[in-house]
């Protein structure tokens, strides 16, 4: 069965600064999507970023950008320009190409914005 | 089309008692899925549904839960002898290919008293 792991469970950013969140994932398949999603307080989770494991490039939306290491097992979030409305709870998820159509999700990291 | 909706929003029950939730997905999506979310977890699957057929259920899905999605269109999560353990955020997604993610509901939070 896949495992996605957060190990930070919390994190803050300066606004108008950086931030990286990390997960790691573990999987014997070669062929899967990874996700990111929002959750704000009290809010219904939202897609923030997706990446397809066959393509190489690694996917951008807007502020937001990923580091994809297919061999290390892992796909961390990188927020640009951080704003107070970022702050939530950040779920990484993975998702199999074949059989098995759930999102299997990471525990959360939640991000805090200063300003 | 204004997103995944469900109802209720909020529940509360006392113990043994049976609960009832709905979920109406995006019109065109035809994957409806079922997840549970405890305070500070990421969420859980419980089952999913391509059109009216039920074609995946979790382990969690014991049996006092049943779903079902009559017509393929909305979709009912029922617990029966409800237990404090149940108390959760229920959430329903919809989706159109299995390439996309989902669209997510805002839940249904049940608490048992």
């Amino acid at each position: 069965a896949q495992t996605v792991t957060q190990s930070q469970p919390e994190m803050s950013v300066q606004e108008a600064e950086t931030v990286t969140l990390s997960c790691t994932y573990d999987t014997s398949e070669s062929d899967y999507y990874l996700f990111w999603y929002k959750q704000p307080p009290s809010r219904q989770m939202i897609l923030v970023i997706r990446q397809e494991a066959y393509k190489q490039q690694n996917a951008t939306e807007n502020r937001f950008s990923v580091n994809f290491q297919k061999a290390a097992k892992s796909f961390s979030l990188k927020i640009s320009d951080s704003q107070l409305g970022d702050a939530a709870m950040y779920f990484c998820a993975y998702r199999s190409a074949g059989a098995g159509n759930m999102l299997t999700f990471g525990g959360g990291t939640r991000l805090m914005v200063k300003p | 089309d204004t997103g995944v909706s469900q109802n209720p929003r909020h529940k509360i029950t006392k113990r043994g008692q049976n609960v009832t939730f709905r979920c109406d997905p995006i019109s065109e999506h035809n994957r409806l899925y079922w997840y549970r979310q405890t305070l500070g977890q990421g969420p859980e699957f419980l089952t999913y549904f391509q059109n009216e057929a039920q074609l995946e259920k979790s382990r969690l899905l014991s049996d006092r839960f049943s779903a079902e999605r009559p017509k393929g269109s909305f979709s009912t999560l029922e617990i029966q002898r409800t237990e404090q353990g149940d108390s959760a955020m229920y959430l329903c997604a919809s989706s159109l290919a299995l390439t996309y993610g989902y669209t997510f509901g805002s839940g249904t939070r049940l608490t048992v008293v």
